[in-house]
Order: structure tokens, then sequence, then C-alpha cells
């Protein structure tokens, strides 16, 4: 089946500190890659996506790299800040029809200043 | 910038009891979808809608659920007899095309006593 495993968290960083969420996948077909953002008292947000093997996606200084041969799709940031705190989650979607995003569990980030 | 509203953000109900979730999607978009999170699991696909019906839906969305769209406006999820294990954030989302962006909500936390 089709799944999403993301680190689990809370994750609490400093300010300025490197982030890196992991996030691995397991896909029938082939996927989209996904990675949503949820800050505090707010709906679930796209933050960036990877169509296909090898694109990286990136917005707000975030980045991640679909990489078909470890099947992974980690999430990073050079320096974080306290506005970064929120709960970041890993999906994918197959690309034929009209499947569902399938969710990773969520990492909470907490960025300290 | 438009956005997908859920109502209510909180809902507290008795075990057996029925309970409508609401959502009001983005004004052009045709298709709507119904996910849940248990606290410190993974977001699970419920179902999705098009046209006035149901297009898929998880194994999870058994004969207690349903989805309606009755006013053109609003899409709803009915759960018609709560089981304690329904307590979950439910989330709605809608997108404009078949494998366009999903759009959420703030998403409505169900809790069943």
């Amino acid at each position: 089946g089709n799944s999403v495993t993301q680190m689990e968290g809370p994750v609490t960083l400093s300010e300025e500190a490197f982030l890196t969420i992991n996030c691995t996948y397991t896909a029938t077909g082939y996927p989209s890659l996904f990675w949503y953002v949820q800050y505090p008292g707010e709906g679930l947000q796209l933050l960036l996506k990877a169509t296909k093997a090898d694109d990286k996606g990136s917005n707000k200084g975030f980045e991640a790299t679909y990489r078909k041969e470890t099947t992974s799709f980690h999430l990073e940031k050079g320096s974080v800040q306290v506005s970064d705190s929120a709960v970041y989650f890993c999906a994918l979607r197959l690309t034929s029809g009209n499947t569902p995003l399938v969710f990773g569990k969520g990492t909470r980030l907490s960025v300290i200043a | 910038e438009p956005e997908v509203t859920q109502t209510p953000s909180h809902q507290v109900t008795q075990m057996g009891q029925e309970v409508i979730l609401r959502c009001v999607p983005i004004s052009n978009h045709l298709y709507f979808y119904w996910y849940r999170q248990i606290l410190g699991q993974k977001v699970e696909f419920l179902v999705s809608f098009y046209n006035n019906e149901i297009s898929e839906k998880s194994e999870i969305f058994d004969d207690q659920f349903s989805v309606e769209r009755p006013d053109g406006s609003n899409f709803t999820l009915k759960i018609r007899s709560t089981k304690l294990e329904d307590s979950a954030m439910y989330f709605c989302a809608s997108s404009q095309t078949e494998t366009g962006e999903l759009f959420f909500g703030e998403g409505s936390r169900l809790t069943v006593l």
C-alpha cells in the first residue's frame, strides 16, 4: 500500500538552527510528494511539493528533494525562525486519477528565541 | 484570500449521539474531501466528493458516516451514532480540479464522551 513515515517529534530548536525533518514513503505507483504545515489555530497549508524524481520543492526558505533511490523527501531549512513553529506533515499522492493524499503523522517543531 | 471554513471548531458529544460537521469550501472548487486525525496518529483520508456523489471512500467511512452538499455551498459530514473512537480532529478540504492543490480548513475537533 501507500504510506508515509516521518520522524517523530516534537523537535525543539533555537532560532537560526538548521532543521531537518525526515520523511520516507512507500507507494504502489508513481507519487507526487508534499509537505504541509499547520500553524497554531490554522488549517493545513501546502508548503512545497515535488512531482518527479530529483525535483526540489522550495518555499519560505524550506527545501525538500524527491529522492526516488532512497524513497525520501526530507524537509530542510538552513536557519529557522520562531515563526516557523508549527506542525509539519509529509504526504504523497499518486499521480494517476483522483487518489487521496496519504499523510504522515506530523512533526511538531518549536523554535525558541 | 479565499479559504475553507469549518464549524464548529470544537464539539463535545455523548456516545451514540448524531453529529454534523460543516464545511464551506472555496466557492469555485468542485472536489471536496474529509480527512481526520486521531490524536497522535496520522491524518487519514475519509471520503472524496464530486458532482454530488462520493467518488472515493476509505474503509473508515462505514455506514455510520455520510456526506452531503445540501445547498451548493455547504459540505457536511454526518456521524449517525458516535463512538468513543470517533474522537478526532476532522479536516475538510477542497480543490478546483481533480489533481489540483487541496486547500484545508482549520479543522473541527470532535470529542465523544
